[in-house]
């Protein structure tokens, strides 16, 4: 099956920085990667989701980036605020939608004033 | 839209008791799944329906764990008995033609 492997664990970044957390996945089959955002006590939501046959997406200070050739792909948050830190999942699909997702282990984001 | 509904919100219970957790997703999405949190395995997908029917069970972790979809707007998570080890964040979460949208769970402790 699937193997999501997601790095750093925790991430802490000065406000106003950039902060990059980075997947990578095993099946070659996968083709829909979503990044779900997670703050304390609540659930995870959907921040910005992408599919192969897009190299990279951008939504205002959010983008990801795709690399299928190597399997990959990476998160990206400029100009972080404190409302930015929650922990980060990346996920994997093969199913080009939401069935059959696999996780990473998380990404603890701490944006420090 | 209310969004995917998961009752209770908290559980505590004791070794050997029965658990029963509730969800109810969003009106028009046919896929229905359950995952569980914790801290050491992360988000783990247990099980998922598609309208209605069980496709994938293979993460459910023993047989004292079952699911059930009865209808569109509603689904049960079952553990019995409960033990220690069950105590987690579960999350029902729910799917169409979009992205997956999830519950606020149920933090399950099992003492």
């Amino acid at each position: 099956g699937e193997n999501v492997e997601q790095h750093p664990s925790t991430l802490s970044v000065q406000e106003g920085d950039s902060a990059v957390i980075k997947c990578t996945y095993s099946d070659s089959a996968s083709n829909y990667f979503p990044w779900y955002k997670q703050e304390l006590g609540k659930r995870p939501q959907l921040i910005i989701d992408i599919r192969s046959n897009v190299g990279e997406k951008k939504d205002q200070r959010i983008a990801v980036t795709l690399n299928k050739t190597a399997k990959h792909f990476s998160l990206h948050i400029t100009e972080t605020q404190p409302e930015d830190s929650a922990v980060y999942f990346c996920a994997a699909s093969r199913a080009g939608s939401a069935r059959q997702l696999t996780f990473g282990s998380g990404t603890q984001l701490t944006v420090l004033p | 839209d209310a969004g995917v509904i998961q009752s209770p919100r908290h559980e505590v219970t004791e070794m050997g008791q029965e658990v029963t957790l509730r969800c109810k997703p969003i009106s028009g999405h046919d896929y229905l799944f359950w995952y569980r949190q914790t801290m050491m395995r992360g988000l783990e997908l247990l099980i998922y329906f598609n309208n209605n029917v069980p496709i994938d069970d293979s993460g459910m972790p023993e047989d004292r764990f079952s699911a059930k979809m009865p209808n569109a707007s509603f689904s049960t998570l079952k553990i019995q008995p409960s033990e220690p080890r069950d105590s987690a964040v579960y999350f029902c979460a729910s799917s169409g033609n979009s992205p997956l949208h999830f519950g606020n769970g149920t933090r399950l402790t099992v003492t």
